[in-house]
């Protein structure tokens, strides 16, 4: 089954600054990779997401790029800002017509420093 | 907010009890699916529903844990027999295709 696993479990950087996690997937039949960011106390909120069809994805502050040879995607966000810290999740799944297994790597615990 | 409510936020009850949590997902979403997280983890996949119909259990649903999701709107999550590993918090996803949207999700602690 698939694996998913994520580097770095914390990190902290100093507002203004970028930040960078990556994860990795064992299944090369993945096709739909989610990030999602947890705050405490409250359930994960999806802030972006790509498909295997596109290499690099990008929204405002928020971008994540794809190398399905590598079986790599990483999030990237620039401009760091104090709300930004939370727990962040990548995810790896299949999509198709009768829904999907969802596998979730362990988490990056981001503190952005003021 | 997302849209996904979960209750009860909280649950404490005692090993060997029985629970039951409910999820109500966004109206017009046919997916429903349902988490474990623990502490310092990612969510762990349970179980997924379109409509009605329950797709996927994950080898992590024991025969301890049961859901339903009668006409294919609001869902439940039944545990059996609670034991102390069962501790952890319970998180619902309903999804109108792949985008999913996560409820606040239940804490659960056995005592």
């Amino acid at each position: 089954g698939e694996n998913v696993e994520q580097h770095p479990s914390t990190l902290s950087v100093q507002e203004g600054d970028s930040a960078v996690i990556k994860c990795t997937y064992s299944d090369s039949a993945s096709n739909y990779f989610p990030w999602y960011k947890q705050e405490l106390g409250k359930g994960p909120q999806l802030i972006i997401d790509i498909r295997s069809n596109v290499g690099e994805k990008k929204d405002q502050r928020i971008a994540v790029t794809l190398n399905k040879t590598a079986k790599h995607f990483s999030l990237h966000i620039t401009e760091t800002q104090p709300e930004d810290s939370a727990v962040y999740f990548c995810a790896a799944s299949i999509e198709g017509d009768y829904g999907q297994n969802f596998v979730f790597g362990p988490g990056t615990r981001l503190s952005v420093l003021p | 907010d997302t849209g996904v409510s979960q209750n009860p936020r909280h649950k404490i009850t005692k090993r060997g009890q029985n629970v039951t949590f409910r999820c109500d997902p966004i109206s017009e979403h046919n997916r429903l699916y349902w988490y474990r997280q623990t502490l310092g983890q990612g969510p762990e996949f349970l179980t997924y529903f379109q409509n009605e119909a329950q797709l996927e259990k994950s080898r992590l649903l024991s025969d301890r844990f049961s859901a339903e999701r009668p006409k294919g709107s609001f869902s439940t999550l039944e545990i059996q027999r609670t034991e102390q590993g069962d501790s952890a918090m319970y998180l619902c996803a309903s999804s109108p295709a792949s985008e999913q949207y996560f409820g606040p999700g239940t804490r659960l602690t056995v005592t």
